[in-house]
């Protein structure tokens, strides 16, 4: 049973830039949520996606944008990179509305470097 | 509003010490409480869970309880190894809203031989 998987690993971007990190979901997961985790810091929600559709938004702006395929793998994009967004960006996956609701997986991670 | 609160870091103890990491939480309604654990380079792995008060999480050794009259949720380890060598955060989420985590700044434990 395949876990949360992310790509890709590491990214380096110079100030400007946009960047584009894709997630698929763990098997039988339909809701897919990103996170921003700074150095030394705790993850910060950026948002959900279910059924294809924003459900929840953190504190992040426009810059920050996702989607949601039909076969629930999701892409965070952020655009106008700033030297403040390098950082090590999860995504995590729940069951939505079946099973273990309240309990959220997450991948491996892609740390980006802007320069 | 929800937030979490961890004691500070880091934490450094010896092979086969007592770990207590302290969690305290603040939030509307009864969350269910999560700690994670993050391996250098890597991303976060769930640890344990408790969703109700009195409810006590265990894994790999590890023990926290859902104290609701405390508001509280410290993470226990009889006898701690090198390879508990990570960056523990505590968590939690809301039931009446499934929609995101809310995590705790991190403790760095660092267990020397």
């Amino acid at each position: 049973d395949a876990g949360v998987t992310q790509s890709p690993t590491h990214l380096i971007k110079t100030r400007g830039q946009q960047v584009t990190l894709r997630c698929s979901p763990k098997s039988g997961h339909d809701t897919v949520s990103w996170y921003q985790q700074a150095l030394g810091q705790g993850p910060q929600f950026i948002f959900q996606y279910y059924e294809e559709e924003e459900r929840q938004r953190g504190n992040f702006p426009d810059r920050f944008s996702g989607h949601q395929f039909p076969n629930y793998s999701s892409e965070l994009n952020v655009n106008a990179l700033l030297l403040g967004d390098s950082a090590l960006y999860l995504c995590a996956s729940n069951p939505g509305l079946a099973g273990d609701l309240d309990t959220q997986y997450f991948g491996p991670g892609t740390r980006l470097t802007v320069l | 509003g929800n937030s979490v609160t961890q004691m500070e870091g880091p934490v450094t103890l010896s092979e086969e010490a007592f770990l207590t990491i302290n969690c305290t939480y603040t939030a509307t309604g009864y969350p269910s409480l999560f700690w994670y654990v993050q391996y250098p380079g890597e991303g976060l792995q769930l640890l344990l869970k408790a969703t109700k008060a009195d409810d006590k999480g265990s894994n790999k050794g590890f023990e926290a309880t859902y104290r609701k009259e405390t508001t509280s949720f410290h993470l226990e380890k009889g006898s701690v190894q090198v390879s508990d060598s990570a960056v523990y955060f505590c968590a939690l989420i809301r039931k009446t809203s499934y929609d995101k985590v809310i995590f705790g700044p991190g403790t760095s434990l660092s267990v020397i031989p």
